[in-house]
């Protein structure tokens, strides 16, 4: 059981918008703790996709998007194509655990 | 660019100690830390723990405390993990990555390794 919570998995058509929710609580995402966002593609390792919240790395598409509201944050991916199928994981800080907690990863695919 | 290289799989029996690497390069590797993270076979993320690599500070997810050892060796830009009695339920993909520290205490994962499989089987 993830500290953060995720759909197991989401599906969007190609050009579609879908979004990935992480819902935490008052000890991570409620206490005001950043959350970022990876994308890990079939085999290989995670790569960093949104940090603080909605800042993107250089050489993200402008396609991924990150929010935070509350307990909540969301990846929203916007014109969505065949590449994008991966896993996708929310990560924060935990003060109870004082380190780092994942969400348990949402599986993307694009019909 | 930032370079994370991780050392190579790794088939042990349970019993059996290991050490695996993280060697970075390209950024000045004593003003970060790296963490560390296992990933069980068709699971998500676990994070491990940290090292600082400047003076080897290191802090562990409570559940791993005593049952791995993270250190590193600054001379050669070199992160470890290391146990010293394998199990079977150690079989996962452990990576690691360079850590940006942020606000109280915040962090996030910029440069990730390719990945170290260990796979422990009598």
């Amino acid at each position: 059981q993830s500290v953060l919570t995720q759909p197991p998995s989401v599906s969007g058509a190609p050009g579609q918008r879908v979004t990935i929710s992480c819902t935490g609580s008052s000890s991570n995402i409620g206490a005001g703790y950043d959350v970022h966002w990876y994308q890990q593609l079939p085999g290989t390792a995670p790569k960093l996709l949104i940090y603080g919240n909605n800042n993107r790395p250089s050489g993200v598409p402008d396609r991924f998007s990150g929010s935070k509201s509350g307990t909540s944050a969301s990846l929203a991916i916007t014109g969505l194509q065949a590449e994008d199928e991966a896993d996708y994981y929310c990560q924060s800080y935990d003060s109870s655990l004082r380190g780092s907690v994942f969400g348990g990863g949402t599986r993307l695919t694009v019909l | 660019e930032v370079q994370v290289v991780q050392s190579g799989a790794e088939v042990k029996k349970p019993g059996e100690s290991l050490k695996i690497s993280c060697k970075g390069s390209r950024y000045s590797f004593t003003s970060y830390w790296i963490g560390w993270v296992r990933q069980m076979p068709g699971k998500g993320l676990e994070w491990m723990g940290i090292i600082y690599l400047g003076d080897s500070d290191t802090r562990y997810r409570p559940s791993f405390q005593g049952q791995v050892t993270i250190s590193a060796d600054k001379s050669i830009n070199t992160a470890y993990l290391q146990w010293s009695s394998l199990k079977a339920s150690d079989t996962a993909m452990y990576y690691c990555a360079r850590v940006v520290m942020t606000t109280a205490g915040q962090y996030y994962f910029d440069y990730w390794g390719q990945g170290t499989l260990v796979t422990v089987s009598s």
